[in-house]
């Protein structure tokens, strides 16, 4: 089945502490996206990349780190400097050519600051 | 950038009546619009999308207008059933000549509720 992968889909993580959540898509597809979502916020674009070993700060960037060292893969780090990290995250892909740019998402990770 | 404004934040319809949503947007260089719908606890799903070089898309019972001299374009769900319930967010994006896609600019959402 072609699709993409978040996972955990809950974490759990203490203060000062940094965590890293994961998205794995086999689609072949060159664009990846992190999106934030709070209640009553929408989806808000945290980091993108539109090739391997490319990526660029999204709406709301400071506190994440993100890496696309391999086609399929592009973890988010949510690090000690996010102040307010508790959310729904989800990760996205597309193609990433000008006449398709439908986004394909992932089932989500919730976190949790504890 | 891009601004994308959505009305209304809830719509409550009886089964069976049409459920309309708004959206507008602020870039007059954006050239693809999906919405999306997002059941609770799950990533949103494509539902349908238009290009700025078509006036209207159909599928079924859904249906998007998109009006680009006023900037805003709409999705209209006929003869609603329980099953369409859920959270809907429109999106906009310009994309980026010569490849790649600098990500979509969704809408708040609109939690849509079909009362039985």
């Amino acid at each position: 089945d072609g699709g993409i992968t978040q996972s955990p889909k809950y974490l759990f993580r203490k203060e000062g502490q940094n965590v890293t959540l994961s998205c794995e898509q086999n689609l072949n597809h060159d664009a990846m996206y992190w999106y934030r979502q709070d209640p009553g916020q929408g989806l808000r674009l945290i980091y993108y990349s539109q090739i391997v070993n490319d990526f660029q700060k999204g709406d709301i960037a400071e506190g994440y780190s993100v890496s696309r060292e391999k086609k399929e893969s592009f973890p988010l780090t949510v690090t000690s400097a996010q102040k307010n990290p508790t959310a729904f995250y989800l990760c996205a892909s597309s193609m990433g050519q000008i006449l398709n740019t439908e986004a394909f998402f992932g089932q989500g990770t919730r976190l949790t600051v504890v | 950038g891009e601004n994308v404004e959505q009305h209304p934040s809830t719509l409550s319809v009886q089964e069976g009546d049409s459920a309309v949503i708004k959206c507008t947007y602020s870039d007059s260089a954006s050239n693809y619009f999906p919405w999306y719908k997002q059941e609770l606890g799950k990533g949103p799903q494509l539902i349908i999308d238009i290009r700025s070089n078509v006036g209207e898309k159909k599928d079924q019972r859904i249906a998007v207008t998109l009006n680009k001299t006023a900037k805003h374009f709409s999705l209209h769900i006929t003869e609603t059933q329980p099953e369409d319930s859920a959270v809907y967010f429109c999106a906009a994006t310009e994309g980026h000549s010569g490849g790649g896609a600098d990500g979509l600019t969704f809408g708040k959402g609109t939690h849509l509720i079909i009362q039985p």
